[in-house]
């Protein structure tokens, strides 16, 4: 089975653009992460989903900032618009219902904002 | 609320060399315990995991962790260290009462040295 895949894996824009990051979590998991990772912070959990609905987003940093599960299959990111301070690598990871905790990452997509 | 502590952010080890890598959490229950691998460029990686049962776990790669309830502590360990072990290391845990969720250590990057 393929993994979580996630596109584009670079991005680089300029300030003021909108971007969207996408994601293919694991067929049959039933939740679905976003993560945000820095030199500065580390890993940070921006929004996660369950079944397709979001649960948690109390990590997404402002309101540039926003996430779709419209199927089970697909997830997006968005930011608009983008700041150089969003420059990061953005990983998308889903796990199924019955695991007791075990991620799966995509390879992450490469942020950078001018 | 749950933490975990890695209290080594960088490593450097010669090859050869035995490998420790610390982490500490901080609850009451019993925890799910991780250890994930990141190679530059790329998603995180699980290396191990421990749910139950026998203490000292093995995971991909000649790595263990030993989970050690006394001290709250889930160090990796390897005997032998290669060069294409250079990587970080997150460690992670979860819990059964708060929906399993991941909470992640800031990860400690390991460098060796030829």
């Amino acid at each position: 089975d393929a993994g979580v895949i996630q596109s584009p894996r670079h991005e680089v824009t300029e300030m003021g653009q909108e971007v969207t990051l996408r994601c293919k979590p694991i067929s049959g998991h039933d939740y679905l992460f976003w993560y945000r990772q820095t030199m500065m912070r580390g890993l940070e959990l921006l929004i996660y989903f369950n079944n397709n609905v979001p649960i948690d987003d109390s990590g997404m940093p402002e309101d540039r900032f926003s996430a779709k599960m419209p199927n089970a299959s697909f997830s997006t990111l968005k930011i608009q618009p983008s700041e150089p301070r969003d420059s990061a690598v953005y990983f998308c990871a889903s796990r199924v219902i019955s695991n007791t905790g075990e991620l799966f990452f995509g390879e992450g997509s490469r942020l950078t904002v001018l | 609320a749950q933490s975990v502590t890695q209290p080594d952010i960088h490593i450097t080890v010669s090859e050869g060399a035995s490998l420790e890598l610390r982490c500490n959490y901080s609850y009451g229950a019993t925890p799910y315990l991780f250890w994930y691998v990141q190679s530059p460029g790329q998603g995180l990686q699980l290396l191990l995991k421990y749910f139950s049962g026998d203490t000292l776990v093995q995971g991909i790669k000649g790595f263990e962790a030993e989970f050690k309830r006394s001290q709250s502590s889930f160090n990796l360990r390897k005997p032998s260290v290669h060069w294409s072990d250079a990587a970080e290391y997150f460690c992670a845990v979860a819990y059964n009462n708060a929906g399993n969720m991941l909470t992640f250590g800031g990860g400690t990057r390991l460098m060796v040295k030829p």
